[in-house]
């Protein structure tokens, strides 16, 4: 079975400027959740998506985007980049919406370098 | 205060020996937590979760968990070089908010 899978994996932008990252779940996963990782503050969740609909969502400012397709493909939109959105985003997919239980697993990331 | 607290070491621990691992947290709702392992360069891996006071063992791994003081922990025996990795522990509240709030880590390196 193909595990979670992420593209582009490596990205460099400039301030001001819009990215779009994808994530494509586990076959059979209905839910994507989204976290950005840096050294300094750790993995911290940006947003949930199951069956299409948006379950959760961290303190991040509404820069920070995203959706989730019919077949749970997911994608995350970040707009007008700032320095500090570089980071390692990662997505991880559940059979099941966060609480009910059901393991996370990890896609390997997009590593995104604004500047 | 952050929500889910970790040493960030490095922690070292010679090979075949016990590795500590602590976490503190601050929602006294939380309910469900987890100690995921993450390679430098890779994805974090789910290795142990635990909902119930006290111990929980799995092969090398036992993960313990004190509601009371809001402490939980993870113990590695016999630690292996291939133990060497950041270990994240994560906390999720089942009371209105669902999301899983990770720690910093704390980087573990296994001494030959």
């Amino acid at each position: 079975k193909a595990g979670v899978t992420q593209t582009p994996r490596y990205l460099i932008k400039t301030r001001g400027q819009q990215v779009t990252l994808s994530c494509s779940p586990i076959s059979g996963h209905r839910s994507v959740s989204w976290y950005q990782q840096t050294p300094g503050q750790g993995l911290q969740f940006l947003f949930e998506y199951f069956s299409e609909t948006q379950r959760n969502k961290g303190n991040f400012p509404g820069r920070f985007s995203g959706r989730q397709f019919s077949n749970s493909r997911s994608e995350m939109n970040v707009s007008t980049l700032e320095l500090g959105d570089s980071a390692l985003y990662l997505c991880a997919s559940s059979l099941g919406p966060q609480g009910s239980g059901y393991e996370q697993y990890f896609g390997p990331g997009t590593r995104l370098t604004v500047t | 205060q952050k929500e889910v607290e970790q040493n960030s070491g490095p922690l070292s621990v010679p090979e075949g020996a016990i590795a500590s691992l602590n976490c503190t947290y601050s929602d006294r709702g939380s309910q469900s937590f987890f100690w995921y392992r993450q390679y430098s360069g890779k994805s974090p891996e789910l290795i142990m979760f635990i909902y119930s006071n006290g111990d929980k063992e799995d092969g090398r791994f036992t993960a313990q968990l004190n509601k009371a003081s809001q402490y939980v922990s993870l113990l590695i025996r016999d630690s292996q070089p291939s133990d060497s990795a950041t270990y994240l522990c994560a906390v999720k509240s089942n009371f209105g908010n669902e999301k899983l709030t990770f720690g910093t880590g704390t980087r573990l390196t296994i001494i030959p």
